[in-house]
């Protein structure tokens, strides 16, 4: 009962240095979301992928990439950290529109 | 301005109070409408759903004005384990069916 499970836990990067998050749901859903949360600004959509093979930017997509690997997988790719991105990092994913998203357990990345 | 807005809190309550946080929205395109939790460094996880009809869940009801662009959620009966963050969230069509979130408001429960 695996839910949504996000690879790494924690992560500090130096600036410029690049990583990917990885994210993989096994409930069989089609919608997938990356967000990221900063003290006093909620969650803000970073990019989202409604159906394997189509990716969309978010309210914050500058600085990351994504890839849906397959309907399970879906990651994101930071190419050259700033410190601006130090934020903890969370994948959703959903079974369709009335419904709410399942949440992985985040990603906490520092960026020194 | 934000699209989902709420008192940031927090709200402090002695076991047994009942508490009500409210939120707004500005977009009226807004379609469905939830409640999460949020506990300390971990996910957000859903509370419950808001209907127009208004709903309760146990010690919990929800209520949308969608006139007034109004959310709230009602806790009765307070427990410690209350304590938590409540992230007010929106969905709209237009926005590809993607949550909005609200900031939260803080829920600190004392015995």
């Amino acid at each position: 009962n695996a839910g949504v499970t996000q690879t790494p836990k924690f992560q500090v990067l130096k600036t410029g240095q690049s990583m990917t998050l990885q994210c993989a749901q096994d409930m069989n859903h089609n919608s997938m979301y990356w967000y990221r949360q900063d003290p006093g600004m909620g969650l803000r959509l970073i990019y989202y992928s409604a159906s394997e093979g189509t990716t969309d930017k978010g309210e914050v997509p500058n600085g990351y990439n994504v890839s849906r690997l397959n309907k399970r997988e879906f990651s994101l790719r930071l190419e050259s950290a700033a410190p601006s991105q130090t934020s903890v990092y969370f994948c959703a994913s959903s079974r369709g529109q009335a419904y709410g998203y399942t949440f992985g357990s985040g990603t906490r990345l520092t960026v020194v | 301005r934000k699209e989902v807005e709420q008192d940031p809190g927090p709200f402090n309550v002695p076991e047994g109070a009942t508490v009500a946080f409210n939120c707004t929205y500005s977009n009226s395109a807004s379609q469905s409408f939830f409640w999460y939790r949020q506990d300390c460094r971990k996910e957000p996880k859903l509370l419950m759903s808001v209907y127009s009809s208004g709903n309760e869940d146990g010690r919990f009801t929800a209520q949308l004005n969608r006139a007034s662009q109004y959310i709230s959620l009602l806790i009765r009966d307070s427990k410690l384990s209350d304590s938590a963050t409540y992230l007010c969230v929106v969905k709209h069509w237009e926005y590809g069916n993607k949550l909005v979130f609200g900031a939260g408001t803080i829920l600190r429960v004392k015995s």
